[in-house]
């Protein structure tokens, strides 16, 4: 398995614009998380899905933020305006919780920069 | 609201040495992970520990968890350059399955040769 995908990996973009950052998670896995990493904050969960059904996004910072997740292979996290303050590395995690373990597998981030 | 603390933050040793990290958290839970973060790259599963007494050993890393101290403790012997890297422990909210993690703030290993 390819392990969870994102896109882009890296993304500039200048404040005001939209911004939309992609994820692929794991075939079979049933949870999809986003996160947000700081040096600041530290690591963040910002929402997860489960069976592509949005159940907690209390993290989600405000408004701008918005996420949806189609399909069960694909999950998109858009922010519209970007501020400056968004600058971070945003990670999509998977995990198939029926198996016991439980655990959280990471894609690669995608480390956006908002000028 | 749960709370994972790490200590130390910041450790720096010499290869060849030992030591521990240490992860506390603020209420029952009986599901643990600790990850591994190289620098400028993403979070790597190490161990997964389940219940109460459960002790994973990998290479020169072993992870042991306490539920009634509400403590893990990820171990490190005989260092060596490539063990460099953040390390975080996770705990599972209760209350909201075993889906939802909560992350501490990581330590941040370097080892010296």
């Amino acid at each position: 398995d390819a392990g969870v995908i994102q896109s882009p990996r890296h993304e500039v973009t200048e404040m005001g614009q939209e911004v939309t950052l992609r994820c692929k998670p794991i075939s079979g896995h049933d949870y999809l998380f986003w996160y947000r990493q700081t040096m600041m904050r530290g690591l963040e969960l910002l929402i997860y899905f489960n069976n592509n059904v949005p159940i907690d996004d209390s993290g989600m910072p405000e408004d701008r933020f918005s996420a949806k997740m189609p399909n069960a292979s694909f999950s998109t996290l858009k922010i519209q305006p970007s501020e400056p303050r968004d600058s971070a590395v945003y990670f999509c995690a998977s995990s198939f919780t029926r198996g016991g373990r439980d655990e959280q597998f990471f894609g690669p981030g995608t480390r956006l920069t908002v000028l | 609201e749960l709370k994972v603390e790490q200590n130390p933050l910041f450790l720096s040793m010499q290869e060849g040495k030992n030591y521990t990290i240490y992860c506390n958290y603020s209420t029952t839970s009986d599901r643990l992970y600790w990850y591994r973060q190289d620098p400028g790259k993403s979070l790597e599963s190490l161990f997964v520990l389940l219940s109460n007494g459960a002790v994973k050993q990998e290479g020169r890393l072993m992870a042991s968890l306490d539920t009634k101290a509400r403590l893990s403790t990820l171990h490190i012997t005989a260092a060596v350059h490539d063990l460099s890297a953040t390390y975080f422990c996770a705990v599972d909210v209760p209350n909201f399955g075993n889906e939802k993690l909560t992350f501490g703030t990581g330590t941040r290993l370097t080892i010296i040769p």
